[in-house]
């Protein structure tokens, strides 16, 4: 069974702080890596994707992939209180059947 | 910017009911998903197309199906609704060529009386 894990939180962390959210996943043959940040009560919206090992940045938002250690990375810079939301992490395996595996999310508060 | 429409945002219908959820695509996509999200069991895929007339089984297909009669649209059906059936549905898109982000559409929160 391919898997996708998060913890869950709630990740704490002050304003003007980075916050770090992890990802690993179970299929080393994995192809694409993508962060979705959902707030409560509203559906998915991409923040980023990665397919490269190493660092692809955004604006505050970087993604870390290191696909030896199968572990994916979201830092947010410069936290602020509308960060505050659940991220899911989600996983394109191997055999690009199209379809994404998704990680429970982690929960995120970034406090004033 | 790609647009994903649902057909509504809430819903009520009782048990027993046939149940329509429709979701439109702006965007030419070749694939559309249907998903719900329940708490503490995250996103789980019920049916997904990659071309009209095709539909392939996710992981929770049981009293679901589904119709795409053109490109943009994607229909959910719940032919006999039931209780356990409350739960938020998210349609999704994506394009071909990869890497296949997908596009969520604003969600319909059922509720199954």
């Amino acid at each position: 069974q391919k898997e996708v894990e998060q913890n869950s939180g709630p990740l704490s962390v002050p304003e003007g702080a980075i916050a770090s959210l992890n990802c690993t996943y179970s299929d080393r043959g994995s192809q694409s890596f993508f962060w979705y940040r959902q707030y409560s009560g509203k559906s998915p919206e991409l923040i980023m994707f990665i397919y490269s090992n190493g660092d692809k940045e955004d604006g505050r938002f970087t993604a870390q992939l290191n696909k030896a250690s199968q572990y994916v990375s979201l830092l947010i810079r410069d936290s602020q209180p509308s960060d505050s939301a659940t991220y899911l992490c989600a996983v394109m395996g191997a055999g690009n059947n199209r379809k994404l595996i998704w990680g429970l999310g982690t929960s995120l508060a970034v406090n004033p | 910017d790609v647009k994903v429409t649902q057909s509504s945002r809430y819903l009520v219908k009782r048990t027993g009911e046939k149940v329509f959820l429709e979701c439109v695509q702006d965007m030419d996509h070749e694939n559309m998903f249907w998903y719900r999200q329940d708490p503490g069991l995250g996103l789980r895929l019920i049916y997904f197309s990659y071309d009209v007339k095709m539909k392939e089984k996710g992981d929770i297909p049981e009293g679901y199906s589904v119709s795409r009669e053109k490109k943009e649209r994607f229909s959910l059906i719940l032919e006999s609704a039931s209780t356990n059936q409350t739960s938020m549905y998210l349609c999704a898109s994506s394009f071909i060529p990869g890497p296949y982000e997908q596009y969520f559409g604003p969600g319909t929160r059922l509720t199954v009386t």
